[in-house]
């Protein structure tokens, strides 16, 4: 069965640094990644997802993830943060399959707080 | 466009109720997901409709059940609550063949 690890339950990281938010993911099959951020007292929102393809995947808002196959990882990343990027930020996968995705597995989450 | 809208906002129930939680999909949307996200953890799989039949369950017991309308709308319906149900529940739809959702802001749950 797929499993997500989000090792950093919390992120405290000062304004225009740079902030890498992991995920590791545990599956003996091809899956689709996806990083979702999820704001205050909102739903979640699709930052940027890997299919297949180049391993480097940018995303709105600045954000881009690396796909790393041999250490099953999906790291999130970001130069410069603001403080409009504190957030919970929510890693998941997909097994893909022949009729329909599979359901989607969503990691702890890892909340980032930008301080000023 | 409207995007994944879910109504009502909040609820309060008390333990052996029941309760019907509403969804509408983002326009041109036909799958709808559900999840539950209790407090400080990433959202559970509850269950997935396609073409007004569930396609895909999460390990929840039978209480919780759904249903989907030719509109595609949504129903999630959850009998005898307990106070662990107590969440907030999350709407998705998607027409992408990746899985790739779009959220409603979620109703939030409270079991007394």
């Amino acid at each position: 069965a797929q499993s997500v690890t989000q090792l950093d339950s919390q992120v405290p990281v000062f304004e225009e640094a740079p902030v890498e938010l992991r995920c590791n993911y545990s599956s003996s099959v091809s899956v689709y990644l996806f990083w979702y951020v999820q704001y205050p007292n909102q739903g979640l929102q699709l930052l940027l997802k890997y299919l297949s393809g180049s391993t480097l995947v940018k995303g709105i808002n600045g954000f881009e993830a690396e796909f790393n196959k041999s250490q099953t990882s999906f790291h999130l990343r970001k130069p410069s943060v603001h403080i409009s990027d504190t957030a919970e930020y929510f890693c998941a996968v997909i097994l893909p399959s022949q009729t329909s995705y599979d359901k989607v597995i969503f990691g702890p989450g890892t909340s980032l707080s930008v301080i000023p | 466009d409207a995007g994944v809208t879910q109504s009502p906002t909040h609820l309060i129930k008390t333990r052996g109720q029941q309760v019907t939680l509403r969804c509408s999909p983002k326009s041109g949307h036909d799958t709808v997901s559900w999840y539950q996200q209790a407090l400080g953890q990433g959202p559970q799989f509850i269950f997935q409709y396609y073409e007004e039949e569930e396609r895909q369950r999460g390990n929840f017991p039978d209480r919780f059940s759904g249903h989907q309308f030719p509109n595609y709308s949504s129903e999630l319906n959850v009998n005898a609550l307990l106070l662990g149900d107590s969440a907030l529940y999350l709407c998705a739809s998607s027409d992408d063949p990746s899985g790739a959702q779009y959220f409603g802001p979620g109703t939030r749950l409270t079991v007394l």
